[in-house]
């Protein structure tokens, strides 16, 4: 259980344009579902916390109007990077725990993760 | 990294033998978690040890935890070609609900 799918798994874009990255909560709802993103050979860097039917909480010196989110179901986030440029370039994972109390208790219990996306805009 | 400190950032071992990756982390928390991932992959959650335990395990997993050193190792025993992979260790934000990743170890394990 708990399978968290993202889609898709890579894309090659132009710079300018914008891509879309979908992550879907299959066998359990996430009212909260988390983006990261990742260089190659590092660790991973939390981008923001998305929220189902509220606005996204971004972490610091990420541009939101960059990096636009929406949850507008407890079972779908999606990450759009806009007027994409090659140093956007990069892994981007989504992840989600069935947790409901995560947040009221302040909980880090275990995470899902997608498959990832790997990104390459020339 | 975000969080901590991991050593070593790489490790190349043969089959058979034992491996062992070591976290530091900053600031207080209620348990801290282990993660592998797979080149190219999403990250899989191994193991959670909570604040209040020393020691953890998992069939060939061992994690330990000092929390006075704010320091956790995670031990594979008997390590397969299969366990070749990154392992992150990951602790919580100050609110307790975001989870922070260690800069990672990666594990190479030779056949």
């Amino acid at each position: 259980g708990a399978v968290v799918s993202q889609h898709p798994s890579w894309v090659i874009c132009k710079s300018g344009t914008s891509v879309k990255i979908e992550c879907r909560s299959l066998d359990f709802q996430a009212t909260t579902m988390f983006w990261y993103r990742q260089f190659p050979k590092q660790s991973l860097m939390l981008m923001a916390t998305s929220n189902e039917g509220s606005k996204a909480t971004y972490e610091q010196g990420v541009e939101k109007d960059k990096f636009l989110i929406n949850h507008a179901s407890l079972t779908l986030s999606t990450l759009t990077v806009t007027s994409a440029h090659p140093e956007d370039s990069s892994f981007y994972i989504c992840s989600a725990s069935p947790d409901r109390d995560r947040i009221l208790k302040g909980i880090n219990s275990p995470l899902h993760f997608g498959n990832g996306t790997r990104l390459t805009v020339t | 990294s975000q969080q901590g400190e991991e050593d070593p950032q790489a490790l190349s071992i043969q089959e058979g033998e034992n491996a062992t990756m070591n976290c530091s982390y900053k600031t207080s928390i209620n348990n801290l978690q282990w993660y592998r991932q797979n080149s190219g992959r999403g990250l899989v959650h191994l193991i959670l040890i909570r604040s209040n335990e020393r020691e953890k395990h998992s069939g060939r997993l061992r994690v330990t935890l000092d929390t006075s050193k704010k320091s956790s190792s995670l031990l594979i025993t008997a390590s397969r070609a299969a366990d070749t992979a990154s392992y992150f260790c990951a602790t919580a934000n100050t609110g307790g609900f975001k989870t922070i990743f260690g800069a990672g170890t990666r594990l190479f394990v030779k056949a």
